[in-house]
């Protein structure tokens, strides 16, 4: 069955580099794409960025040239690095799968990562 | 980025009574549109793609409409599994944007 699962730190240092994995099975990430999105707190949700099934990637301007994600398909994961950490970026971190109709089928269960001063 | 607004905020329903929830987009989306909803501590989970669609496991009670810039969601015959928080998604340009959330609670 499809699965996605998100590991990363807890714990983020104020200015340092966030660095999370979406592993995933039961599909392959040269045919669908895998989006993140994040949620603040008590907050809703934003759209980060996504990786092509072909290997190219978007990103939210929101997040300038903070943000990169990439893949390792051998492994069937995708990884995103966000730099320059901030306390407004303590959030629950999703990966999710993009159906063929312009929404998120599938998502992992998330990683909370707090900003710390 | 394309804007959507979603209403109410917050509603409360009893049970068996249907409950509709609007979002408008700032510009045509060509039902490029979706619903999730999204339980406490929970992941979100697709109700409705392509504005009317029904996701695969979801409850027939669930349904979705609209066209151009206006779209609803509507639960017809509120249940207590349906508490939760409602979001809309915009699929027509990048970068995808959800509105800002609807919290259902059972009244």
């Amino acid at each position: 069955q499809v699965q996605l699962k998100e590991t990363g730190p807890d714990l983020v240092q104020l200015t340092q580099t966030l660095s999370i994995t979406c592993t995933v099975s039961g599909f392959s990430l040269t045919t669908y794409n895998v989006h993140w999105v994040r949620q603040p707190p008590g907050k809703g949700l934003e759209w980060m960025g996504a990786m092509w099934n072909g290997g190219g990637t978007d990103y939210n301007s929101a997040f300038k040239s903070r943000l990169s994600i990439s893949r390792d398909t051998s492994k069937s994961q995708v990884f995103l690095k966000m730099n320059s950490l901030q306390t407004d970026d303590t959030a629950k971190y999703f990966c999710a799968r993009r159906s063929g109709y312009y929404s998120l089928d599938y998502w992992g269960q998330g990683v909370m990562v707090t900003v710390s001063s | 980025d394309i804007q959507m607004t979603q209403s109410p905020a917050s509603l409360s329903a009893s049970l068996g009574e249907t409950v509709s929830i609007e979002c408008l987009a700032s510009e045509g989306i060509s039902n490029s549109l979706a619903w999730y909803q999204q339980k406490p501590g929970k992941s979100p989970q697709l109700l409705i793609y392509g504005a009317s669609s029904l996701q695969d496991g979801v409850p027939s009670r669930f349904s979705g409409s609209g066209s151009g810039t206006q779209y609803s969601l509507k639960i017809s015959g509120m249940q207590p599994e349906d508490e939760g928080v409602y979001y809309c998604q915009q699929g027509y340009k990048y970068p995808w944007t959800f509105g800002g959330g609807t919290k259902l609670e059972l009244k």
